[in-house]
Formats: C-alpha cells, sequence, structure tokens
C-alpha cells in the first residue's frame, strides 16, 4: 500500500540551531517527493520537490531535502531555523493524487 | 500572477445540509484537485477534475461530488453532511498537460458542521 510516515508529531528546537524533519514512503514506483509547510489557519505552500536526478534538492526559505531510494525516506533539513519557521511540515508522494503524511509540528524557541 | 483562490474562506452548516465550495485554479494552470484535512491530519485527497471530468477519485463516498467549468474553475459539493465532515477542505491546482505532478494549494475553507 502507497503511504508516508512523518515519524515526529511535534519537534522544539532553539532559534539558530539545526532542523531535520523525517519522512519515510511506501510507493510501488519511483515516486514524486514533495515537501509542504503550513502556517496556522493557512493553505499549503510548497517548499521544494523531488523527480529525478541529483538526489539533494534545495527548496525556499533555505531547505533542502534529500531522497534516499535504499531507505525510502526523503528528510527535510535546514540547518539554521528562523523564529518564523514554526509552522506545520507535510511530506507527500504522488503524481497526479499526493499522499500526506501527518504532518510534523514545529516549535521554535527563542 | 493570482495564486489559487477558494470560497468562501468559513463556513457552518448543519447535520443533512449541502454545501457547495469554490475554487479558482492558478493562473494558467488545467486542473483542479480537492482534498480533505482534518483537524490534526495531513490532507486526504477527495478527487480530481481536468476537461471538466472527474479523473481520479480518492476514497470518499458519492456525497462528495464535484465539478469544473469551462473556464477550469471547480466546485466541490457535499450532500447530507456529517458532523465527520467538519475539516479544512483544500483545493490545489497543476498544469497536467506539463506532467501536472507538482500541486499548488490555496488557503481552504473551513467547514464545521453542527
Amino acid at each position: 500500500a502507497q503511504s508516508v510516515t512523518q515519524p515526529d508529531i511535534h519537534i522544539t528546537v532553539s532559534e539558530g540551531a539545526s532542523l531535520e524533519l523525517r519522512c519515510n514512503y511506501s510507493y510501488g514506483a519511483t515516486p514524486y517527493l514533495f515537501w509542504y509547510v503550513q502556517s496556522p489557519g493557512q493553505g499549503l505552500q510548497l517548499l521544494l520537490k523531488y523527480f529525478s536526478g541529483d538526489t539533494l534538492v534545495q527548496g525556499i526559505k533555505g531547505f533542502e531535502a534529500e531522497f534516499k531510494r535504499s531507505q525510502s525516506s526523503f528528510n527535510l533539513r535546514k540547518p539554521s531555523v528562523h523564529w518564523s519557521d514554526a509552522a506545520e511540515y507535510f511530506c507527500a508522494v504522488g503524481t497526479y493524487k499526493y499522499i500526506f503524511g501527518t504532518g510534523t509540528r514545529l516549535k521554535v524557541l527563542a | 500572477d493570482a495564486g489559487v483562490t477558494q470560497s468562501p474562506t468559513h463556513l457552518i452548516k448543519t447535520r443533512g445540509q449541502q454545501v457547495t465550495l469554490r475554487c479558482s485554479p492558478k493562473s494558467g494552470h488545467d486542473t483542479v484537485s480537492w482534498y480533505q484535512q482534518a483537524l490534526g491530519q495531513g490532507p486526504q485527497f477527495i478527487f480530481q477534475y481536468y476537461e471538466e471530468e472527474e479523473r481520479q477519485r480518492g476514497n470518499f463516498p458519492d456525497r462528495f461530488s464535484g465539478h469544473q467549468f469551462p473556464n477550469y474553475s471547480s466546485e466541490l459539493n457535499v450532500n447530507a453532511l456529517l458532523l465527520g465532515d467538519s475539516a479544512l477542505y483544500l483545493c490545489a491546482s497543476s498544469l497536467r498537460r506539463l506532467g501536472g505532478e507538482t500541486q499548488y494549494f490555496g488557503p481552504g475553507t473551513r467547514l464545521l458542521v453542527l
């Protein structure tokens, strides 16, 4: 069955610290992978996507993600977190139909 | 460049009623997908419209139906509302003829069923 797992429901980091959000997927074919961010009461904003090629992809707001086929993972990273990064982050897989994880809520301490 | 817009932003209905939500896709996009996001959950795919036809459907009952108009805008209709239909309904648009893989989301319509 196709699925996305985000193991961490909540993560708290201090401002300026590094961040890694985990995402594991189960998908029959070569996946298209995405990370979206959702601020309270808002829709989803695309951070980055992976279709093929270089397994390290760069996104907006200083985020990057690495596709590891052997681990079925697509973890999101940021070297230095800003207070404005506090939000909920969703990993998704799919083509015309997306399957989302349950999200990771990020809290940033000043 | 106008992004995806949805209306209304909030809606309150009672059980058994019917509701219609509206979506205008990002300029130049031809495909609209609808998702339901329950509180504390990730979005779940309802269906997708392209060329005014439903092309893909998720695991939702027939109470959920939709429509796409010639200008690519779309409606989501839900009949016989249940308490469990309370959620944020997200519309996403994409350009299918270029692969359509990347979906851009609107701000959502928050539906509360009492």
